[in-house]
């Protein structure tokens, strides 16, 4: 069973930047495309990007160019750098592994991260 | 954007008694390889979300065969045959054909 835990601070100035890492267990971050998805409190769930091992990323063009994501396969771990943060930003932040089919089976349990000074 | 609709986003039901969310999407969800792909998510309390149903109809492992999802080309439905108290949570629909991939607003299942 695919084991995927998000971590970082919980709290993030605005204009500064939100950074997580999301450590991958009992499977390899080369297989799969692995995605980031947030969920403002009370709201519903937006895909932030994907990326795969070989470098294939892409973003959600919601987001401009504030986006980030890389993988570290030494350490089984993928990464989230979000730049400029506002309120707007603050959700819960999930890490997740794409299926073939785009859809998510592993889920991270998410990490809530507040923009606030 | 591909934009899914769901309806209802408030749904009380009864125990034992069925329910039934629409999904609409904006554009067909037909993909390269001809499936469609459209799935369905349960968010319960405090939970990250779970796949129910990926393609349409498909059920994944360990979840009740009460559940059953049914659609084509735009229009998708997700059933519950008998609402049982676990089933309390918000569902959403997701479309995995378009970047950026998109999910419904949800829809709140509450027991009446």
């Amino acid at each position: 069973q695919v084991h995927l835990q998000e971590s970082g601070p919980g709290l993030v100035k605005p204009s500064e930047t939100l950074s997580l890492t999301c450590t991958v267990s009992n499977g390899s971050i080369t297989t799969h495309y692995w995605t980031w998805i947030r969920q403002p409190p009370g709201k519903g769930l937006e895909w932030i990007g994907y990326i795969y091992f070989i470098g294939n990323t892409n973003h959600n063009p919601s987001l401009k160019s504030r986006v980030t994501m890389s993988l570290d396969t030494s350490e089984n771990q993928l990464s989230l750098k979000l730049t400029s943060v506002t309120a707007a930003d603050t959700a819960v932040y999930y890490c997740a592994r794409i299926e073939g089919d785009n859809s998510i089976v592993y889920w991270g349990q998410g990490t809530l991260v507040t923009v606030s000074s | 954007d591909v934009v899914m609709t769901q309806s209802p986003l408030s749904l009380p039901v009864t125990l034992g008694q069925p329910a039934s969310i629409s999904c609409r999407s904006s554009q067909s969800l037909v993909y390269g390889d001809g499936k469609t792909y459209l799935h369905w998510f349960q968010q319960r309390p405090g939970q990250s979300p779970r796949r129910l149903i990926y393609k349409v109809f498909n059920r994944d492992s360990g979840v009740p065969d009460r559940f059953s999802g049914s659609g084509s080309g735009t229009d998708f439905t997700l059933k519950i045959s008998r609402v049982e108290a676990e089933d309390v949570g918000v569902y959403y629909c997701m479309q995995g054909a378009h970047w950026p991939y998109t999910f419904g607003q949800g829809t709140k299942l509450e027991i009446k």
